[in-house]
């Protein structure tokens, strides 16, 4: 029953080596969200999508990048991961952007050595 | 702009005693206002929300939050917590900023001991 799954669950990355976290949904909604959490800290929205549109919060570093081939899947790509990046990373979707009811996944927790 | 401030990173309660979380918000146009918890290392689930509809919400697991306009305040209860309440409760605020982006509070920290 699972309506938006994130893979994997834990993520282990070396210093500076490309990372990809992945995301997908049942719900079919039109917009999905990458948050950074880091301990002890409220989730941070990085980016965005609307349909396809892409929206990038201000601060979000350009390290982070994302994809979203279609409906149901979203990617959240780190291109040189530095000991600053590990966090719990949280997706999320919600249908619409005026209804803000947003629904997360499990999240993966990204250790970078 | 939109904010919302969660007094007390930690609460500690016994079994049974009544839960009480503080979110306090800060907005020029009337708010939706969110509770969500997380478990450890997992993701955030929806408790309840206010979207101006009732002032008195219920969610699950026994959770309500009353909206208070004359104190810009929506506080998490429980009358009688479990030991499966400890996890972390963030209070959330809609940003109205063309798109509709949730702002979370810092998060309070339950702590119920037997």
């Amino acid at each position: 029953d699972a309506m938006v799954i994130q893979n994997p669950r834990y993520q282990v990355t070396q210093f500076g080596k490309p990372v990809t976290l992945s995301c997908s949904q049942t719900l079919n909604h039109n917009v999905m969200y990458w948050y950074q959490q880091k301990s002890s800290q409220a989730p941070k929205l990085l980016f965005h999508y609307y349909d396809k549109d892409f929206n990038n919060e201000a601060d979000t570093p350009d390290n982070f990048q994302s994809r979203r081939p279609n409906t149901s899947f979203c990617f959240l790509d780190i291109r040189s991961p530095g000991l600053g990046d590990a966090a719990m990373y949280l997706c999320a979707t919600s249908r619409d952007i005026v209804n803000t009811e947003a629904f997360f996944g499990q999240g993966t927790r990204l250790t970078v050595v | 702009a939109q904010s919302v401030t969660q007094l007390g990173s930690h609460v500690s309660v016994s079994e049974g005693a009544l839960v009480l979380l503080r979110c306090n918000y800060s907005s020029s146009v009337p708010p939706y206002l969110f509770w969500y918890v997380q478990y450890p290392n997992q993701g955030l689930q929806l408790l309840l929300k206010y979207t101006s509809a009732a002032t008195l919400v219920k969610g699950i697991n026994g959770f309500e939050a009353e909206f208070k306009k004359s104190e810009t305040s929506f506080h998490l209860t429980k009358p009688s917590a479990h030991m499966s309440d400890a996890a972390e409760y963030f209070c959330a605020v809609v940003m109205n900023t063309g798109f509709q982006k949730l702002v979370f509070g810092t998060g309070t920290r339950l702590l119920v001991s037997p």
